[in-house]
């Protein structure tokens, strides 16, 4: 039973152009979301994250909005660069604890 | 570099072999995780140490793999007489305080191959 889905396995978007990678959940204890990239060869690190308390947290050109009724939150790159093409997961925690619950992953190609 | 630092990269083996992964997690760090990553798949949690304390295991984690977590500083993952189902990315991750306010911060990982 996948509690965190990413429908889209790969995304492809033009440089300069908005990226929107989109993440659904099952678990509705499920409190706080993370969003990671990873590059090849990498590990994934750790990108911008959300509490449910919120709907939106921005960080530059990254952008997290959740909705908690619908049980779904997106990340939106603004303005997209080649430097973005990587592979992003979403990952979700219950009551503030340790485990995270990850999706299987978006690949985003971000075309110069 | 002072990240999340994890030994070795790389490693095959043969069936019914063990094999042992090293992490060293950044330094007051005193939270260490250990996922598993196959292809085409997000990472999965295995287990997580606070300090040199074993706190969680998840079900994925058979009689086969044990942690451990000396002086809570460095850890070690083995696996016992390795399946080919075991064919993986190990990654091990990091973080200062709960996941709530504190990300985790992962290494590179191993990638084990059972041949």
């Amino acid at each position: 039973d996948q509690q965190v889905k990413q429908n889209s396995p790969s995304l492809s978007v033009q440089e300069g152009r908005i990226s929107i990678l989109n993440c659904d959940y099952t678990n509705s204890m499920f409190d706080y979301f993370l969003w990671y990239k990873k590059y090849p060869a990498e590990g994934p690190t750790f990108l911008i994250s959300i509490s449910s308390i919120k709907d939106k947290n921005e960080d530059g050109r990254f952008t997290v909005f959740l909705n908690k009724s619908a049980k779904h939150l997106s990340l939106h790159i603004v303005p997209s660069q080649p430097g973005d093409s990587a592979v992003y997961f979403c990952a979700a925690s219950a009551n503030a604890g340790n485990m995270l619950t990850f999706g299987g992953g978006t690949r985003l190609m971000v075309k110069p | 570099d002072t990240g999340v630092s994890q030994n070795p990269r790389h490693k095959i083996t043969k069936r019914g072999q063990n094999v042992t992964f090293r992490c060293d997690p950044i330094s007051e760090h005193n939270r260490l995780y250990w996922y598993r990553q196959t292809l085409g798949q997000g990472p999965e949690f295995l287990t997580y140490f606070q300090n040199e304390a074993q706190l969680e295991k998840s079900r994925l984690l058979s009689d086969r793999f044990s942690a451990e977590r000396p002086k809570g500083s460095f850890s070690t993952l083995e696996i016992q007489r390795t399946e080919q189902g075991d064919s993986a990315m190990y990654l091990c991750a990091s973080s200062l305080g709960r996941a709530s306010n504190s990300p985790l911060h992962f290494g590179n990982g191993t990638r084990l191959t059972v041949t």
